[in-house]
């Protein structure tokens, strides 16, 4: 599975947009991209997965570029509980796919 | 969107003593399992994943004799940490996933169970 790079920590002013960025340029060409958060103490929290295409729903949007190296998350309007670790990651969608995690990106939304 | 508990939140024993751990899917048959413990500070690391009527896959360096794993059901995986020691004592988390191609397509996380041996 391809391997993933974020940058460790990120700060936001609440209520502007917060971009993630992630690269993953060995990612293959049936490799999802993944993004879950951890806030602390608790478990991980899907946020939004994709192929190829833009993704939005109700939490957040995936932007990935058109060679799918690289891919942004976005938090269209972060709040203070937004503050969070933000975990990329890249894995086919079958039955037999780990979620390996790396270190993420540390999110700080500050008032 | 699916949910994952685990049970319990929460647990404190003695050194020698077995703890059992369950995650159950409460929305969603699970023909998939994964354990993952995390210490402070950390990120998640992959004990093993479980198939449900099957044996668990380890991860290198995880001792499947300590870290007893059963998936015997769509619904249902447990681990038991037997003979737990105080470097046992961490954030154990599972997570669970249904049948490719069926919702939910990716892994949902349990909240993860705090384990103190003292």
């Amino acid at each position: 599975d391809a391997k993933t790079t974020q940058p460790t920590s990120m700060d936001c002013a609440e209520g502007r947009a917060a971009n993630l960025p992630c690269n993953h340029s060995t990612i293959s060409g049936n490799e999802y991209v993944y993004w879950y958060r951890q806030i602390h103490s608790q478990g991980p929290q899907y946020i939004i997965h994709g192929l190829k295409n833009n993704e939005t729903n109700e939490m957040a949007s995936l932007i990935i570029t058109e060679d799918r190296k690289s891919s942004t998350l976005i938090l269209p309007h972060a709040t203070l509980r937004d503050t969070a670790v933000y975990y990329c990651i890249v894995g086919r969608n079958t039955g037999g796919f780990k979620t390996i995690f790396g270190a993420g990106t540390r999110l700080f939304v500050k008032a | 969107g699916a949910v994952v508990s685990q049970h319990p939140s929460w647990v404190i024993c003695k050194s020698g003593t077995s703890v059992k751990i369950e995650c159950r899917s409460l929305d969603f048959q699970a023909t998939t399992m994964f354990w993952y413990r995390q210490f402070p500070k950390q990120s998640l690391m992959l004990m093993a994943t479980s198939n449900e009527g099957s044996k668990a896959t380890y991860e290198q360096g995880v001792e499947k004799d300590k870290f007893l794993i059963n998936h015997a059901s769509l619904t249902l995986s447990t681990l038991t940490v037997t003979s737990a020691h105080p470097e046992d004592s961490s954030f154990y988390i599972c997570s669970a996933k249904g049948r490719p191609g069926l919702r939910p397509e990716t892994q949902y996380f349990g909240p993860g169970t705090r384990l103190l041996v003292l």
